[in-house]
């Protein structure tokens, strides 16, 4: 059974640093792998999607990277800011399992 | 605009008094499912829906209900619920077909369940 997880579960940084976030799963036959957004109590929003053929995709200051033969994803974050504090999840699809996320607070 | 849409996004009631919640989606998509998420196990699929008319279990389903009759919508029913229901539920939808956005997952914005 595939599973997913997320580590640091959370983490704090001072604004304008760059960081990288964690994902990694057990079953490398994934067809795409989807990074979100969580702002409490609030929906998902998604940030990137990379289907399994490709290594990375961009999107502003977010790099997501895969890397299916060792079962791992990172969501490279550059120039911190407060506005990114969230929970940052990520999902393996198929079957559409997710990670338990990692709590981001970015100081001022 | 595409969007999945949930209603009601609050809701507050007692135990054993059937609700539902309604899903739709404006994107034709095959795909839609239902999750829970509670502090400290994520988020959990409770049913899911290939296409109209076809509809499995997740890995929570016990005490709730679906249905597929027509392609963007998939309500999800509690026909008695219970405190332990309480939690925050998610719909999402999905294409099924080729491409570069297949199996990208679209949620709607929750909704709030409180059982008394």
């Amino acid at each position: 059974k595939q599973e997913v997880t997320q580590i640091p579960a959370a983490l704090s940084v001072p604004e304008g640093e760059n960081l990288v976030l964690n994902c990694s799963f057990t079953d490398s036959a994934i067809y795409n792998l989807q990074w979100f957004r969580q702002d409490p109590g609030k929906g998902l929003t998604s940030l990137l999607l990379i289907q399994s053929s490709q290594r990375e995709q961009t999107s502003g200051r977010l790099n997501a990277s895969l890397d299916k033969s060792s079962g791992r994803s990172t969501l490279y974050i550059a120039a911190s800011q407060p506005g990114d504090s969230a929970t940052y999840l990520c999902a393996v699809i198929p079957p559409l399992v997710f990670g338990k996320g990692t709590r981001l607070s970015v100081i001022a | 605009e595409a969007q999945v849409t949930q209603n009601p996004r609050y809701l507050i009631t007692v135990t054993g008094k059937k609700l539902t919640v309604t899903c739709s989606q404006n994107m034709n998509h095959e795909y839609m499912s239902w999750y829970r998420q509670d502090p400290g196990l994520g988020l959990r699929q409770i049913y899911y829906s290939m296409n109209v008319e076809v509809t499995d279990k997740g890995d929570v389903p016990e005490g709730y209900k679906v249905s597929r009759k027509e392609k963007r919508n998939f309500p999800l029913i509690l026909e008695s619920p219970s405190p332990n229901q309480t939690s925050l539920y998610f719909c999402a939808s999905s294409s099924r077909t080729g491409g570069i956005t297949a199996y990208e997952q679209y949620f709607g914005p929750g909704t709030r369940l409180t059982v008394t």
